[in-house]
C-alpha cells in the first residue's frame, strides 16, 4: 500500500538552528499539505500545495519557516532560526486532487528544540 | 470561523465495553465531516467519513452519523478492543480542497 513518507522521524536542534523536514507524498497526490501538532491538540495547517504551487500559507509564520515544493512532488519545510516553542509534531499529508477532501497522512517529525 | 469540539479525554474503558466520544461542529456551511485516529508514534489515519447531513460512516466497527439539526458526530463502537487504544481526531473540512479543521482529540485506553 503506497504511504507518505517523511524525514527523519525524529530531530533535536538546539534554538537558533535551522532544521528541515522532508515528505514524500503519494504518488501522483497533487496536493501536499504541512500540519503541526503540538501535544495534546490537533494538526493545524502551516501551508498547502497544489503540484508547485502554494494555495493556503496564511497560517505558516513566514519571519521563520519556509516551505517548497519545487517538481511538484516531494516538498521540504525548513525552520530558521528555530525557536523553543517550535517543539511539535510536523506532519505531512497529501490528496489525489484539490477537490478531494480525503487526506493521507505521513508519520511525521517529531522536533524537539532545546 | 469554522470550529471543532470533542470531549476531553482520557477515556478509560475495559475491553468489549460501549464507547462513545463527543464531537460537535460550528460551520458556516455544509462541511464533509472525518474521524481520524492516530496510534502511537504514527499519523493520523483516516477512520470514517460522511459527507452530508443524515450520512453514516462505518469502518471496522466503529461508526458515526451526520448530525445537522445538533451539529454533531459522536464516534460509536459497540465493543472496544486493546487494539483500539489511541487518540480520536473529530475533523470538518469543504470539497473543493479547503483546509481541514481537526478538534484537539481524544485519548482512549482500553484495558484487558
Amino acid at each position: 500500500e503506497a504511504e507518505v513518507a517523511q524525514s527523519p522521524r525524529y530531530k533535536i536542534t538546539e534554538k537558533s538552528q535551522a532544521v528541515a523536514f522532508w515528505c514524500d507524498p503519494i504518488s501522483g497526490h497533487a496536493t501536499l499539505y504541512w500540519y503541526r501538532q503540538i501535544l495534546g491538540q490537533g494538526p493545524e495547517l502551516l501551508v498547502q500545495f497544489q503540484d508547485e504551487s502554494v494555495v493556503d500559507d496564511s497560517q505558516l509564520p513566514k519571519d521563520r519557516f519556509s516551505a517548497e515544493r519545487l517538481k511538484g512532488v516531494d516538498s521540504t519545510l525548513k525552520i530558521q532560526p528555530a525557536e523553543l516553542g517550535d517543539s511539535a509534531m510536523y506532519l505531512c499529508a497529501s490528496s489525489l486532487a484539490r477537490g478531494s477532501n480525503e487526506q493521507y497522512f505521513g508519520p511525521g517529525t517529531r522536533l524537539t528544540v532545546t | 470561523g469554522d470550529s471543532v469540539t470533542q470531549m476531553e479525554g482520557p477515556v478509560t474503558l475495559s475491553e468489549e465495553a460501549f464507547l462513545t466520544i463527543n464531537c460537535t461542529y460550528t460551520a458556516t456551511g455544509y462541511p464533509s465531516l472525518f474521524w481520524y485516529v492516530q496510534y502511537p508514534g504514527e499519523g493520523l489515519q483516516l477512520l470514517l467519513k460522511a459527507t452530508k447531513a443524515d450520512d453514516k460512516g462505518s469502518n471496522k466497527g466503529f461508526e458515526a452519523t451526520y448530525r445537522k439539526e445538533t451539529t454533531s458526530f459522536h464516534l460509536e463502537k459497540g465493543s472496544v478492543q486493546v487494539s483500539d487504544s489511541a487518540v480520536y481526531f473529530c475533523a470538518l473540512s469543504y470539497t473543493g480542497g479547503f483546509k481541514t479543521i481537526f478538534g484537539a482529540g481524544t485519548r482512549l485506553f482500553v484495558k484487558a
